[in-house]
């Protein structure tokens, strides 16, 4: 019974390239959610998502990041053009049918450098 | 906009005592609370829920809420320096369709 799992755990990027962070919910969850975290700070939402849908974006940048969650493979934050100020550590937690108002649980996380 | 606010500290606590973290949130129809600890470095880990008024026990732990006051606390009771961590509070709605809001964090210190 795998936890949630994200790939790859440490990402290291050159200024203007695309990052690709991936995460798989556990299994029986639809709902998945994207936080980030920058040094010495506390988990910032991002995006909730179920399946083929997005739910709540009110946390993602307006320009440069997305998400999706496909039918078929995991949910995909993509981030375009990184800059500095995007490494932090990209956390994604799944829950079951219920939304916010179940328990979440986190994968490992994804550790973006920006160089 | 919804905020979860948490004393940031650290809060030092001597090994064998009970430490208490508290948090309050601002969205009354919240209907979801959570405690995650975070290990520097690491995920964070569930540790805590709460859904309704009063307080909840699990081993060591004790979940206490308040919805009239907006007020969630969490206290550890024979304190271990293992439970040196950041402390997060999150706050889900009703089964509606926003994720966790989560507060900043009260860093815990427990004193050998």
């Amino acid at each position: 019974n795998a936890g949630v799992m994200q790939n790859p755990r440490h990402l290291v990027r050159r200024r203007g390239q695309e990052a690709r962070l991936r995460c798989s919910p556990m299994k029986g969850h639809s709902h998945v959610y994207w936080y980030r975290q920058l040094p010495e700070e506390g988990l910032k939402f991002m995006v909730y998502l179920q399946k083929e849908n997005i739910i709540d974006e009110s946390g993602m940048p307006k320009e440069r990041f997305s998400a999706e969650f496909p039918k078929e493979g995991p949910s995909i934050l993509r981030i375009q053009q990184v800059v500095r100020g995007d490494s932090a550590a990209y956390f994604c937690a799944s829950s079951p049918p219920g939304g916010g108002g179940t328990e979440a649980f986190f994968g490992q996380g994804t550790r973006l450098t920006v160089v | 906009q919804k905020e979860v606010e948490q004393n940031s500290g650290p809060l030092s606590v001597p090994e064998g005592a009970i430490a208490s973290l508290n948090c309050t949130y601002s969205d009354r129809v919240s209907q979801s609370f959570f405690w995650y600890r975070q290990y520097s470095g690491k995920s964070p880990e569930l540790i805590m829920s709460i859904y309704s008024n009063g307080d909840k026990e699990d081993g060591r732990f004790t979940a206490q809420l308040n919805k009239a006051s907006q007020y969630v606390s969490l206290l550890i009771r024979d304190s271990q320096p293992s439970d040196s961590a950041t402390y997060l509070c999150a706050v889900g709605g009703g089964g509606g369709a926003d994720g966790l809001t989560f507060g900043k964090g009260t860093h815990l210190i427990i004193q050998p």
